[in-house]
């Protein structure tokens, strides 16, 4: 399967720990994207990569957030001292150059008890 | 504050019948215009997008008419199937970013 692929699909963990989620992206794909999705709701966008680059952040990704993608291939999102309010699904998705498309990876969701 | 706003929250349409979903933005920015279906505990999938100079994109059963000066899109799924049910989701992008709308749940009754 060539798509979008992210790991660990579901994880839970108790308010205060740390998380962090990887994303591969597309091969070839240079920009890769981070959104998330509560129930109910569209995706948000959180940040994206052009390359290695982080481009833009949404006021969403409060300091407890970061992301890096290093070497311009996968991409990791850490939550630090994870709240309730974190609960979510976090999605990746990755943009080939010069176009326009977005193509989603099938998410992690995380529960925050 | 939704730059997208969709309509309507769900529907059910009968086997065979068109489903109509339409989204209004005010951002004159917004430069592409994509759909996604999403199912449950899936990620969104691109099922088709148009840019602001078209008036109407086909693909197969899923037509998307763009109407530029009213700042207004549409999706229409033409011969609904059982198998189409999921939630659709439009989405407008400027500078890569995509602002969603908040969806419309379609069920197609067999």
């Amino acid at each position: 399967d060539t798509g979008v692929s992210q790991n660990p699909r579901h994880k839970i963990t108790k308010r205060g720990q740390n998380v962090t989620f990887r994303c591969d992206p597309i091969s070839e794909h240079n920009r890769l994207y981070w959104y998330r999705q509560t129930l109910g709701q569209g995706p948000e966008f959180l940040t994206y990569f052009q390359n290695e680059a982080q481009l833009e952040k949404s006021r969403l990704l409060s300091d407890r957030f970061s992301a890096e993608r290093p070497k311009g291939s996968f991409s990791t999102l850490e939550i630090q001292r994870t709240e309730q309010g974190d609960s979510a699904m976090y999605l990746c998705a990755s943009s080939p150059p010069a176009g326009a498309e977005q193509y989603f990876g099938p998410g992690t969701r995380l529960t925050v008890t | 504050q939704q730059q997208v706003k969709q309509s309507p929250q769900s529907l059910i349409v009968q086997k065979g019948g068109i489903s109509i979903i339409n989204c209004a933005y005010e951002n004159t920015a917004f430069d592409y215009f994509p759909w996604y279906q999403q199912f449950p505990g899936k990620g969104p999938a691109l099922l088709i997008a148009i840019r602001p100079d078209v008036s109407e994109k086909k693909e197969g059963r899923f037509t998307i008419s763009f109407n530029k000066s009213a700042k207004q899109f549409s999706l229409h799924i033409m011969d609904s199937q059982p198998g189409d049910s999921a939630t659709y989701f439009c989405a407008a992008s400027a500078d890569y970013k995509l602002s969603f709308g908040a969806g419309t749940t379609v069920t197609v009754r067999a």
